[in-house]
């Protein structure tokens, strides 16, 4: 079975500052690695996949995540964030030939100030 | 544009009641998925469906069940509502095929009374 810990539940930044957000993962097999954003009132939406290849993954809003399989992390980053970054965001892994079931970390929510 | 729809944005029901959750997608997936969502446990999967009249049960089934008679819709089923099911409820759907993405619905808010 595959596990994620999302390693800060709580993380204040002000605007324009850089932002990590840290996941680590456990599986005893390969495994494909997604970071989700959750806007208040709303469904998740998909940031990044890490899949195979590079591991420095590109996604949308100008978010990036590095894959590091010896320290199983998956660190998600942004270098300059914006007041409407301010959002819950969820780590999820699932192993490959898993029927593509997702299990999630308990999220990070991140508040943005001015 | 990618869409997955729940019926209901917030449902509020009573102890003992039979309440369902609808959620269509229209992307053709495969794969169907019902997940809770409460906080510091994140999202955890309740009932998965990779095929019309397939399912599977996930993590947490206890107290729920699912029906997928049609490939764009998979319905999430509580027999006897109960206050410890009072939760968000998301849906997502994935391909069967390449690299899974979830695409989620908006989220069903249901309170137990």
């Amino acid at each position: 079975a595959q596990s994620v810990t999302q390693l800060d539940s709580q993380v204040p930044v002000f605007e324009e500052a850089p932002v990590e957000l840290r996941c680590n993962y456990s599986s005893s097999v390969s495994v494909y690695l997604f970071w989700y954003v959750q806007y208040p009132n709303q469904g998740l939406q998909l940031l990044l996949k890490y899949l195979s290849g590079s591991t420095l993954v590109k996604g949308i809003n100008g978010f990036e995540a590095e894959f590091n399989k010896s320290q199983t992390s998956f660190h998600l980053r942004k270098p300059s964030v914006h007041i409407s970054d301010t959002a819950e965001y969820f780590c999820a892994v699932t192993a490959l030939g898993n029927d593509y079931k997702l299990s999630f970390g308990a999220g990070t929510t991140v508040t943005v100030r001015a | 544009d990618v869409k997955v729809t729940q019926s209901s944005r917030y449902l509020v029901k009573r102890t003992g009641e039979k309440v369902f959750l609808e959620c269509v997608q229209d992307m053709d997936h495969e794969n169907m998925f019902w997940y809770r969502q409460d906080p510091g446990l994140g999202l955890r999967l309740i009932y998965f469906s990779y095929d019309v009249k397939m399912k599977e049960k996930g993590d947490i089934p206890e107290g729920y069940s699912v029906s997928r008679e049609k490939k764009e819709r998979f319905s999430l089923i509580l027999e006897s509502a109960s206050t410890n099911q009072t939760s968000m409820y998301l849906c997502a759907s994935s391909t069967g095929t390449g690299a899974p993405s979830g695409y989620f619905g908006p989220g069903t808010r249901l309170t137990v009374t």
